[in-house]
C-alpha cells in the first residue's frame, strides 16, 4: 500500500540553526500538507501546497518557514532559524482530494528537538 | 475561526463496554475525519465522512455525521484493550483544504 515517508525520523539542532525536513508524498496525490504536534497537544496545521504553490498557511507559518517541491517526488519544510518553541513532531500529509478519495494520509513524522 | 471540540478528553473504560466520543464543530462542513494515534506514532485514518447522515463502521468502531447539528460521533462497541489510543476528529471546510483538529480523546481500555 502506498505511504507517505519522512526523513529524518529524529533531528536535534541548536537554536538559530536551519533545518530541512523531507517528505515523499504518495505518488498520485496532488495536495501536500505540513502539520505539527507539540508533545501532548493537538495537531496543528502549518501549510498546504497545491499546483506548485502554497494554497493555505496558518499564523504559525511565518517568515522563518518555507516549503518547496524541488523535484517530482520530494516535499520539504525548511525552518531558517529554529527557536526552542519549534520543538515538536512534524507530520507531512498528502491527499488526492478528488471528491472521492478525500483522506489525508500522514507520514510517520520527524521529531525535532531544538536545544 | 473554525473550532473543533471533542468530549470527553479522557476516557477510561472496561473491556466489553460501549461508549461514544463526541465531536462538535463550529462551521458548516460536510467533511469530517477520524484518526487514531498511538503514543509516539503517526495518525492513522479511521473514517472520512463526506455527507450528512453518513455512517461508517469498521470492526468495533462506528462513526456518524450530522451536519445540521455540526456533530460527529465515534461509537465503540464491546471495547477491547487494543483500542487504547488517542482518537482525533478533524474538519475540512472544502476538498483539499486544511484539517482543523480537536483536542483528542485519550481512551484507555482496562481488562
Amino acid at each position: 500500500e502506498p505511504e507517505v515517508t519522512q526523513t529524518p525520523s529524529h533531528q536535534v539542532t541548536q537554536m538559530g540553526q536551519e533545518v530541512i525536513l523531507r517528505c515523499v508524498p504518495i505518488s498520485n496525490h496532488l495536495y501536500f500538507y505540513w502539520y505539527r504536534q507539540i508533545l501532548g497537544q493537538k495537531v496543528e496545521f502549518l501549510v498546504s501546497f497545491y499546483n506548485n504553490e502554497i494554497s493555505e498557511k496558518s499564523e504559525i507559518f511565518d517568515d522563518q518557514f518555507s516549503v518547496e517541491r524541488p523535484d517530482g517526488s520530494n516535499f520539504t519544510l525548511k525552518i531558517r532559524s529554529t527557536k526552542l518553541e519549534d520543538s515538536a513532531m512534524y507530520f507531512c500529509a498528502s491527499s488526492a482530494a478528488d471528491g472521492y478519495q478525500e483522506t489525508q494520509y500522514f507520514g510517520p513524522g520527524t521529531r525535532l528537538l531544538v536545544l | 475561526e473554525l473550532k473543533v471540540e471533542q468530549n470527553p478528553l479522557f476516557l477510561s473504560m472496561q473491556e466489553g463496554k460501549n461508549y461514544t466520543i463526541y465531536c462538535n464543530y463550529s462551521t458548516t462542513s460536510d467533511r469530517l475525519y477520524w484518526y487514531r494515534q498511538d503514543p509516539g506514532k503517526s495518525l492513522e485514518s479511521l473514517f472520512v465522512l463526506l455527507s450528512n447522515g453518513a455512517v461508517k463502521q469498521e470492526g468495533r468502531l462506528m462513526a456518524s455525521l450530522d451536519t445540521k447539528a455540526r456533530l460527529s460521533t465515534l461509537h465503540i462497541t464491546a471495547a477491547v484493550h487494543d483500542l487504547s489510543a488517542t482518537y482525533f476528529c478533524a474538519v475540512a471546510e472544502t476538498s483539499g483544504s486544511r484539517l482543523t483538529f480537536g483536542e483528542g480523546t485519550q481512551l484507555t481500555v482496562n481488562p
